[in-house]
């Protein structure tokens, strides 16, 4: 595609509720992040796939967050049993070359809402 | 572990003037990448301006420039010539070089552009 997709844009669930957010790179990009930005913060680290395989998941806050991304291409980011602290703005970004953020494309994000 | 400062949350500047925004960063690497992204309300990072920490020149990109102090670790954006389009949130990053190299935020600052 033209850039990076993200579906839904805005999510609202309950608490303890599963979701699962998707992230389309931009086609041929090998590398994808996550990134988390909560209310009036910058974007935070979660996790970093080079093709298929996480490289780098430290900044996942706990074992309720996961990733994948089987194909080398779609990302899914779940989490399950969701609490109201997870409510942020998810950022997807892709870049075509492994370990360089510095040509890395944002989505537009998927805003959750926790209620 | 990088960590980057903008001590301003908020600035306002009147259209065709020009405005400075701070940001400073806290680093061990001697080889790094500094950006200035801009975020509207499409929630897009956008990315404005770069510079590689071993360029002693700063970057420039039409009516953006950079004033990079290594020694000080600060990392200032000037905004010229100031149009209304510009009015969004601003996030400085810092990312190394090398694999698995990710992007540190900094919490932004909201500049707005008055007519």
């Amino acid at each position: 595609g033209a850039g990076v997709s993200q579906t839904p844009s805005n999510k609202v669930t309950e608490k303890g509720k599963y979701v699962e957010l998707r992230c389309d790179p931009i086609s041929g990009h090998t590398a994808l992040y996550w990134y988390r930005q909560s209310l009036g913060q910058g974007p935070e680290f979660l996790i970093y796939f080079q093709g298929t395989g996480a490289a780098d998941d430290s900044g996942l806050p706990n074992d309720r967050f996961f990733a994948v991304r089987p194909e080398g291409s779609v990302s899914t980011l779940k989490i399950q049993r969701t609490e109201r602290g997870d409510s942020a703005v998810y950022l997807c970004a892709s870049s075509l070359r492994p370990g360089h953020p510095t040509e890395a494309f944002f989505g537009q994000g998927t805003r959750l809402t926790v209620v | 572990a990088q960590t980057v400062t903008q001590s301003q949350p908020e600035m306002s500047v009147q259209e065709a003037e020009t405005v400075t925004l701070s940001c400073t960063y806290d680093t061990s690497e001697n080889n790094y990448y500094l950006f200035w992204y801009k975020q509207p309300p499409s929630r897009q990072m956008i990315l404005v301006i770069r510079q590689e920490a071993y360029k002693q020149q700063n970057a420039t990109e039409n009516r953006f420039s950079v004033n990079f102090q290594k020694a000080a670790k600060s990392f200032s954006l000037k905004i010229s010539d100031s149009q209304l389009g510009d009015t969004a949130m601003y996030f400085c990053a810092f990312a190394p070089t090398g694999a698995n190299s990710k992007l540190t935020f900094g919490k932004g600052i909201t500049l707005s552009v008055r007519p």
